[in-house]
């Protein structure tokens, strides 16, 4: 157990829909990353939070956005769902010295939102 | 830009026998870490072992252990002693800027499947 919580684990919805995805970091972990997995694109960083504000992004669509909010947990929003939105998308959470820079260099990952779109 | 590749996409092993993983990776910084991460059939993704590129020596954890070719920009992960719970994706992944930013790049995946 990894520590880092993600709900729901599965998530089936329509195209044109909206659903949030959330997250709970590791005790005491001020970081928080959003992946997505799909078999196609493999592995893609969307978006880092860092004690609420937000420290780097990847490949988020604009239909996607995200949040970290005082209690350190996040919410990935996806909107105006399409088919190829399908996929896994994890949260992790590291270790942070000042500023957002990991200490470890290690993510800690939850065991991800299984999202389906119809 | 940052790439990783994993040139395996499926490797299969006899129990108790030894594998050897490959990647290699691209960057321009001097300062970066390389993961090899475990995705099992449970999905959730597991670190199996890091190596810090100022380190010349190899990473070890028990069985897992790799060789860290940093002129090559190879970071190979070999398996001694296969078990059945090893079987799952491989995934190399590169922090190309020591920890201060945010993404991990990853490499497609090698799929390994230890047989009994």
């Amino acid at each position: 157990d990894s520590g880092v919580t993600q709900t729901p684990k599965h998530l089936i919805t329509a195209t044109g829909q909206r659903v949030t995805l959330r997250c709970s970091p590791r005790s005491g972990d001020l970081s928080v990353y959003w992946y997505q997995q799909s078999l196609d694109q493999g592995l893609q960083f969307l978006i880092q939070y860092y004690n609420g504000e937000e420290r780097a992004k990847g490949n988020i669509l604009e239909r996607f956005s995200a949040q970290q909010f005082p209690d350190l947990h996040s919410e990935l929003n996806l909107s105006s769902l399409e088919l190829g939105d399908s996929a896994l998308y994890f949260c992790a959470s590291s270790e942070s010295t000042g500023q957002g820079a990991r200490n470890t260099g290690e993510l800690f990952f939850g065991e991800g939102s299984r999202l389906t779109v119809l | 830009a940052q790439t990783v590749t994993q040139s395996q996409p499926e490797m299969s092993v006899q129990e108790a026998e030894t594998v050897t993983l490959s990647c290699t990776y691209d960057t321009s910084e001097s300062n970066y870490y390389l993961f090899w991460y475990k995705q099992p059939p449970s999905r959730q993704m597991i670190l199996v072992i890091r190596q810090e590129a100022y380190k010349q020596q190899n990473a070890t954890e028990n069985r897992f252990s790799v060789n860290f070719q940093k002129a090559a920009k190879s970071f190979s992960l070999k398996i001694s002693d296969s078990q059945l719970g090893d079987t799952a994706m491989y995934f190399c992944a590169l922090d190309s800027y020591g920890g201060s930013q945010g993404n991990l790049i990853f490499g497609k995946g090698t799929k390994l499947s230890v047989k009994p």
